[in-house]
């Protein structure tokens, strides 16, 4: 199986962009589904397929993809988007998933 | 709207085997190309996958969990479930269920609230 490495801390200024990246092997082949994980609750997907948002997920939360590398990207983060992150993928095999380490979002 | 409800005992032996259920309602569990998964969380930590099943019944699961692992489903009660052998402590942990109806299997959406598994004697 391949790793997925995440940045464990970032913080952005309310209203400002911030950018969360997520690197690995298995990104040249695969793409990233990202999830927003507020405390005491249970995570929430954000973007998959690189760059698409299931219903309900604002537009300032974008996705996007170099080589091995996936980010997320929010334009004007909000208060309540401080919260963890986590990417995911699959393995080299296609047949397994693996989960980055997380990143801990702080809006200031 | 698809919804999902772990099910399962908040506290097991170690060395025990640990038992939880998904309940799927809003849809079907046999629905074409949709995988059902599980995934936990140490207190603290991040997520890891623990496996996943297709809708046909093929099982994909953690490599480091392989060995202790069964994923099953039951399509006539809408439901899958996760079976755990030879618990220890380390597997203390919030144990979610997912479905991903995409075909890609890593698409997990949506995910049930999640049960505390405690294991001690």
């Amino acid at each position: 199986s391949s790793e997925l490495t995440q940045d464990p801390t970032v913080s952005v200024a309310l209203g400002q962009t911030v950018r969360i990246t997520c690197q690995g092997d298995s990104l040249r082949t695969y793409f990233a589904s990202w999830y927003q994980q507020k405390p005491g609750q249970a995570p929430v997907l954000v973007i998959y397929d690189k760059n698409n948002r299931p219903s309900g997920i604002p537009d300032r939360f974008s996705g996007s993809n170099s080589g091995n590398t996936a980010s997320l990207t929010i334009t004007g983060a909000q208060a309540e988007d401080e919260a963890d992150y986590y990417c995911n993928s699959r393995d080299r095999s296609g047949n397994l998933v693996v989960f980055g380490g997380g990143t801990k979002l702080t809006v200031l | 709207q698809l919804q999902l409800q772990e099910s399962g005992p908040g506290l097991v032996k170690p060395s025990e085997t640990l038992s939880l259920t998904c309940s799927v309602s809003g849809g079907t569990i046999s629905s074409n190309s949709a995988y059902w998964g599980w995934i936990r969380q140490s207190p603290g930590k991040g997520l890891e996958w623990i496996g996943s099943i297709y809708y046909s019944g093929i099982t994909y699961y953690n490599p480091s969990l392989r060995s202790r692992l069964t994923i099953s489903v039951d399509t006539f009660k809408n439901q899958f479930s996760l079976k755990l052998r030879s618990l220890t402590a380390a597997d203390t942990a919030v144990y979610y269920c997912a479905g991903d109806r995409s075909g890609f299997i890593n698409i997990l959406d949506p995910w049930g609230q999640g049960t505390l598994v405690t294991v001690s004697s």
